[in-house]
């Protein structure tokens, strides 16, 4: 079935750059799609981008001109960078699979981790 | 971008009770790209159901979806105390997410 885990600092300070890195055990990163969804406090879920295990990407327009997602498939990890960040950015962060080789829809995901931004 | 609104926001139920939860999209969706998560608080949301009707594997069978073109709905027949949860729908293409229904034992 397989695990995901978030790691990455838990404070970041204003204009920074947020980075996260997801490590996926039990299973192959092959053949599915990788995204990244955060969760503001007491809000709902915004999609941030994916990542197909062959490289290809696509993100949130929203926040696209901010966003670079990349795989490592040597590592079985792939990873989040937001660029320029503010208080808006506060949020849980998870890490989801799309179905086998199916992007529609999320079938696995990450415990979550905090990210706060603060000076 | 297609907006998914979920009502009611907040239905309270007893146990043994029907929940029936509405997504309506901005736009029309293609059924196959319709999802339904729950989230309990503390976790990460869970895949209950894809393609507006397919549960997701070992979901019970009281979770159904149903559905077309904007409006799409999420049933559970008889509700169980670990149901009460928030639930989301989302749909891909690019994906967003309802606000979602909190649903809270009355």
């Amino acid at each position: 079935q397989g695990q995901l885990q978030e790691s990455g600092p838990g404070l970041v300070k204003p204009s920074e750059t947020l980075s996260l890195t997801c490590t996926v055990s039990g299973g192959s990163i092959s053949s599915y799609y990788w995204s990244w969804i955060r969760q503001p406090p007491g809000k709902g879920l915004e999609w941030i981008a994916y990542i197909y295990y062959s490289g290809s990407t696509n993100y949130n327009p929203s926040l696209k001109s901010r966003v670079t997602i990349s795989i490592d498939t040597s590592k079985n990890q792939f990873s989040l960078k937001l660029s320029s960040v503010t208080a808006a950015d506060t949020a849980v962060y998870y890490c989801v699979r799309g179905e086998y080789d199916d992007p529609r829809h999320f079938d696995l995901w990450g415990r979550g981790t905090l990210v706060t931004v603060s000076s | 971008e297609i907006v998914l609104t979920q009502s009611p926001g907040t239905l309270s139920l007893s146990p043994g009770e029907r929940a029936t939860l509405s997504c309506r999209a901005s736009q029309s969706v293609s059924s196959n790209y319709l999802a339904w998560y729950q989230q309990k608080p503390g976790q990460a949301p869970r895949l209950l159901i894809y393609g507006a009707s397919s549960r997701a594997t070992g979901i019970p069978d009281r979770f159904s979806g149903s559905g077309s073109g904007t409006d799409f709905t999420l049933t559970i027949s008889r509700l169980e105390p670990e149901d009460f949860a928030v639930y989301y729908c989302q749909q891909y293409g690019p994906y967003t997410f309802g606000q979602g229904t909190k649903l809270e034992i009355k």
